[in-house]
């Protein structure tokens, strides 16, 4: 089946710093990404959408000067954390969209960001 | 935007049970549900989803009913067995998934 990679696959840096997280579809073309935050033991929430070539689209209350998206490529979207604080702290995982398969979307193995 | 209400939060059952877990939406124009298993500290696995063309799915021991009229669809687990123990979530689709907020799944042998 279709493979989306992430990395890194965890991640500790300090607050103030920038992380930077790369999603891959790895055998398709995906010209719409998905980020996600989970925090422990809550659902998936979605943070953005993000498509090949255009600008991201944020959801309501997410602050797309912290959380810069960048779809440069059919195969690559990456996430940057701006200025991270412990509440950035989570775990982010991305999805890619499959168009050749009816839109099927496939997750990366997600991202572990502690912000000391 | 779409809103996914997700039942029980935590649901135990006896190995051999059924299980069952509903899911609501709010947004019509939804059209696609896939049901998710999270194990700790692990992406989701895709499990089964339905379309909103068809009522019912089924997948082996695994099986999902849609009611469009009521927005409302559901999530059976037959023969449960100690490693379906996870946490299972719900979403709805039009443009972007909204997801259930989880239900913790636990089976005792």
């Amino acid at each position: 089946g279709a493979v989306v990679s992430q990395h890194p696959s965890w991640v500790i840096c300090k607050s103030g710093t920038s992380v930077k997280i790369e999603c891959r579809s790895l055998d398709f073309q995906a010209t719409t990404m998905f980020w996600y935050r989970q925090f422990p033991k809550q659902s998936l929430m979605l943070m953005a959408t993000s498509n090949e070539g255009s600008k991201a689209t944020y959801e309501q209350g997410v602050e797309k000067d912290k959380f810069l998206i960048n779809h440069a490529s059919l195969t690559l979207s990456t996430l940057t954390v701006t200025s991270a604080h412990p509440e950035d702290s989570s775990f982010y995982i991305c999805s890619a969209r499959d168009l050749g398969t009816s839109g099927l979307e496939f997750f990366g193995p997600g991202t572990r960001l502690t912000v000391l | 935007g779409e809103n996914v209400e997700q039942h029980p939060s935590t649901l135990s059952v006896q190995e051999g049970d059924s299980a069952v877990i509903k899911c609501t939406y709010s947004d019509s124009a939804s059209n696609y549900f896939p049901w998710y298993k999270q194990e700790l500290g692990k992406r989701p696995q895709l499990i089964i989803d339905i379309r909103s063309n068809v009522g019912e799915k089924k997948d082996q021991r695994i099986a999902v009913t849609l009611n469009k009229t009521a927005k409302h669809f559901s999530l059976h687990i037959t023969e449960t067995q100690p490693e379906d123990s996870a946490v299972y979530f719900c979403a709805a689709r039009a443009n972007q998934f909204y997801f259930g907020t989880g239900t913790s799944l636990t089976v005792i042998p």
